[in-house]
């Protein structure tokens, strides 16, 4: 089945830089990529997805980039805020099964 | 749009005894749901996949006569663990999905087995 790999488990940047979490998964079947941000308690929010027949998304300060030869998916958020500090979640779908990486606890300091 | 709860938020219950836990989509009909439970500090585990008016998809490792999953209608969806003990208590998370790959989240439910 499905692995999804995630790194860094821990990232902690000033306010105003940039963060960069990456994912790698095992079957080149998967065909869908959401990211979720995930607040203390609360669920997880879809923040941005791409599909397999696109490279690069963007949404104001989040990107997402997509390498579909080397089974890898990046997440890029600019001008960090604190309010972007939470756990951020890559997945990989195969048939509307989302396989969930193992987060990464973002930590946007002032 | 795209709202989907989760009921009840919070649960405390003594060992031995049985929790359900509904999750609706409020505003779609949802195809397929899927239950995941959650351990502190770490990511979101599938235990199973629902499709309404068919036996629910168990993950390798979850017990299917523990969790039991039932989806009675494009918009309601319940999960019963029965016989709960403490091993039991976790956040337990349940999504819906209109029939793409998109899946929306429920708020969560906190089990605490005593």
């Amino acid at each position: 089945g499905e692995n999804v790999e995630q790194h860094p488990s821990t990232l902690s940047v000033q306010e105003g830089d940039s963060a960069v979490i990456k994912c790698t998964y095992s079957d080149s079947a998967s065909n869908y990529f959401p990211w979720y941000k995930q607040e203390l308690g609360k669920r997880p929010q879809l923040i941005i997805d791409i599909r397999s027949n696109v490279g690069e998304k963007k949404d104001q300060r989040i990107a997402v980039t997509l390498n579909k030869t080397a089974k890898h998916f990046s997440l890029h958020i600019t001008e960090t805020q604190p309010e972007d500090s939470a756990v951020y979640f890559c997945a990989a779908s195969q048939g509307g099964k989302l396989i969930f990486g193992q987060g990464t606890e973002l930590s946007v300091k002032p | 749009g795209a709202v989907v709860s989760q009921h009840p938020s919070r649960v405390i219950c003594k060992s031995g005894t049985s929790v359900k836990i509904e999750c609706r989509s409020l505003d779609f009909q949802a195809t397929t749901m899927f239950w995941y439970r959650q351990f502190p500090k770490q990511s979101l585990m599938l235990m199973a996949t629902s499709n309404e008016g068919s036996k629910a998809t168990y993950e390798q490792g979850v017990e299917k006569d523990k969790f039991l999953i039932n989806h009675a209608s494009l918009t309601l969806s319940t999960l019963t663990v029965t016989s709960a003990h403490p091993e039991d208590s976790s956040f337990y998370i349940c999504s819906a999905s209109p029939g793409t790959d998109t899946q929306y989240f429920g708020p969560g439910t906190r089990l605490t087995v005593l």
